[in-house]
């Protein structure tokens, strides 16, 4: 079983519509990330958060939202999507900021745009 | 510089044969590389994983093989399972940074 939590499972919104994603972890990781995957790619990276504070937003449009209450939490928050952003959303952690080594990911979310 | 280059796209193997995924890089700053495996429909999990300092590491049917002067990076799965039928990629981390570069993934089937 993941050690990353993420929900819903499955969201199917329209583009005028509002909705977040959320992700937990429990295992003390200080580092957590956001990823995008579409059908037969790999993961593209999103967001980063280390201790709390956005540390890398890869140029991500503004209608994505990302928001880190606490160090077991992450959102994503979902505006005027469009089709092309239908995609599996899927939620990491790493043990510390910057120190490379294992990634957990969550089991994703799966978006769809109508 | 900050691509890794996977092969095969895609692969099918006999039930107990040996499957092989070959990944190469060029940022010599990378000094993580680990290989996920994914089943439809779920995240990717952390198969096994590799420091430059060694050049092999195995963890049960799965080995890593490393060559840091080619700078290329293999994973083998030998006795290969009709259950080990899913994507592996291939990715590789700088020191220092929150960047995981992901190859591009091979498709393994394992025939019964």
């Amino acid at each position: 079983d993941t050690e990353v939590t993420q929900t819903p499972k499955h969201l199917v919104m329209g583009m005028t519509n509002k909705k977040s994603l959320k992700c937990e972890q429990h295992m003390g990781h200080r580092a957590m990330y956001w990823y995008k995957q579409k059908a037969k790619k790999p993961p593209e990276l999103m967001f980063v958060y280390s201790y709390e504070k956005l540390s890398i937003n890869e140029s991500v449009p503004s209608r994505f939202s990302p928001e880190c209450p606490n160090s077991s939490l992450l959102n994503l928050h979902l505006h005027a999507l469009q089709p092309e952003d239908s995609a599996l959303y899927l939620c990491a952690s790493t043990r510390s900021g910057g120190d490379t080594g294992e990634l957990f990911f969550g089991e994703g979310s799966r978006l769809t745009v109508l | 510089q900050q691509q890794v280059k996977q092969s095969p796209q895609s692969l099918i193997v006999q039930k107990g044969g040996i499957s092989i995924i070959n990944c190469a890089y060029e940022n010599t700053a990378f000094d993580y590389f680990p290989w996920y495996q994914q089943f439809p429909g779920k995240g990717p999990a952390l198969l096994i994983a590799i420091r430059p300092d060694v050049s092999e590491k195995k963890e049960g049917r799965f080995t890593i093989s490393f060559n840091k002067s080619a700078k290329q990076f293999s994973l083998h799965i030998m006795d290969s399972q009709p259950g080990d039928s899913a994507t592996y990629f291939c990715a590789a981390s700088p020191s220092g940074t929150y960047k995981y570069i992901f190859g591009t993934g091979t498709r393994l089937k394992v025939l019964a």
